[in-house]
């Protein structure tokens, strides 16, 4: 089993909707988790990070539950301009190890 | 602050040649490290420094890659010689020593390798 696991999509989603994708890690010793966004022939870039309390930011709202080791990503009122590759990363601090899941691809259809 | 720089940002070798690709990581980021994605594929970790220290080498592909960082600071890995199955993005990601909570990496723009 791989240590971070995302459904890769694609998710088809139109313009507006709301969606939300998961990621699961098996390494219960993760210390911190994020989501980084990859657009097409670009690096990732860091959309937010999540904490244990769950975290807010405009559209974006991540949460994580430790008890069943995922993370999930919700974007509301969907944009074109989400359409991207969205990785979730997780960091292992006792040896400083980023772990990157397979990243989901969302389209937002117009 | 300077973010992560990468050299070069395209390069296209014939296969058999040399490669070396460059990262200069964040000033002060003790953590560098190299991804690779190939087309269509996920990305996947290659190599780990912590400061000059190999810190996990696990995803080098095979000893035809060689990864240096010279002085804990910045780091080039060499390709020699390269393979048709090299081709694909070198990212370079640095963060600082990571024992606070969300220890943010920040990547560098990659190197986009095509071996011909």
């Amino acid at each position: 089993r791989k240590e971070v696991e995302q459904d890769p999509g694609p998710f088809n989603v139109p313009e507006g909707a709301t969606v939300a994708f998961n990621c699961t890690y098996s390494n219960s010793a993760s210390q911190s988790f994020f989501w980084y966004r990859q657009d097409c022939r670009k690096e990732p870039k860091l959309l937010m990070s999540v904490y244990s309390s769950g975290n807010e930011d405009g559209r974006f709202t991540a949460q994580l539950n430790r008890a069943s080791q995922y993370i999930s990503l919700l974007i509301r009122d969907s944009k074109l301009s989400d359409s991207a590759t969205y990785l979730c990363v997780v960091f292992r601090g006792r040896d400083d190890k980023i772990i990157f899941g397979k990243g989901t691809r969302l389209h937002i259809l117009p | 602050e300077a973010g992560v720089t990468q050299f070069p940002s395209h390069s296209v070798i014939e296969k058999g040649q040399t490669v070396t690709l460059r990262c200069d990581p964040i000033s002060g980021h003790d953590n560098l490290y190299w991804y690779r994605r190939v087309m269509g594929k996920e990305i996947k970790f290659l190599l780990h420094f912590v400061k000059e220290s190999k810190q996990d080498e696990s995803g080098m592909p095979n000893n035809r890659f060689l990864a240096e960082r010279t002085g804990g600071t910045y780091s080039t890995l060499k390709v020699q010689p390269a393979e048709l199955e090299d081709s694909g993005v070198y990212f370079c990601a640095s963060s600082r020593t990571g024992r606070a909570m969300n220890t943010e990496a920040f990547f560098g723009q990659g190197t986009r390798l095509t071996v011909v």
